[in-house]
């Protein structure tokens, strides 16, 4: 089952523009969150995280805001560069050993 | 290097075959991570190791596969008798201490392929 999800499997966006990455979670005892950039035959690499007791964490153009009511969280990227182009994985953790990933966004940006 | 290491890169096997995947972690981190990536798919996490010992190996999903650590640094993901839905890309991370609230570092994976 999976716990962490993302419904949406591409997105393109004009560079400039706002990119917005969304993620859903299903298990109210997740409390860390992050998410991974992810170039074609690299590992992932880690991007931007924000503990449940915050609602919003900003890095630079990469803002995650969390709705903990909504389980639900999202990343800003903002402005989109060409460079963003990757699939994006949010993840979340329970404060226990395993971090569950979503299916990842493949996302575009448009020079 | 400084980051994560995994070898081989790249697996070709036939069915029934064994194999093992090495993991190299960042040097001082003492929790090590195993996931496996299927097409289309998020990472799944298979085991994590706390120092020298599985803290966690809830994940794997059959006695086929298994996982050591026996120094508490280079770690070695073990298949046996493969089968065809084993083929997927094994990615090892490592993080600083593993208490769920680090970033995980990880290496550019292991793709298995079983024929």
């Amino acid at each position: 089952d999976q716990q962490v999800k993302q419904n949406s499997p591409s997105l393109s966006v004009q560079e400039g523009r706002i990119s917005i990455l969304n993620c859903d979670y299903t298990n109210s005892m997740f409390d860390y969150f992050l998410w991974y950039k992810k170039y074609p035959a690299e590992g992932p690499t880690f991007l931007i995280s924000i503990s449940s007791i915050k609602d919003k964490n900003e890095d630079g153009r990469f803002t995650v805001f969390l709705n903990k009511s909504a389980k639900h969280l999202s990343l800003h990227i903002v402005p989109s560069q060409p460079g963003d182009s990757a699939v994006y994985f949010c993840a979340a953790s329970n404060t226990g050993n395993q971090f569950y990933f979503g299916t990842g966004t493949s996302l575009t940006v448009i020079p | 290097g400084a980051g994560v290491s995994q070898t081989p890169s790249n697996k070709v096997t036939e069915k029934g075959k064994y194999v093992e995947l090495r993991c190299d972690p960042i040097s001082g981190h003492t929790a090590l991570y195993w996931y496996r990536q299927s097409l289309g798919q998020g990472p799944e996490f298979l085991i994590y190791f706390q120092g020298t010992g599985a803290a966690d190996d809830s994940g794997l999903p059959n006695d086929r596969f298994f996982a050591v650590r026996p120094e508490g640094s280079v770690s070695t993901l073990k298949i046996q008798r493969t089968e065809r839905g084993d083929s997927a890309v094994y990615l090892c991370a490592s993080s600083f201490s593993g208490r769920g609230t680090g970033e995980l570092f990880f290496g550019e994976g292991s793709r298995l392929t079983v024929l």
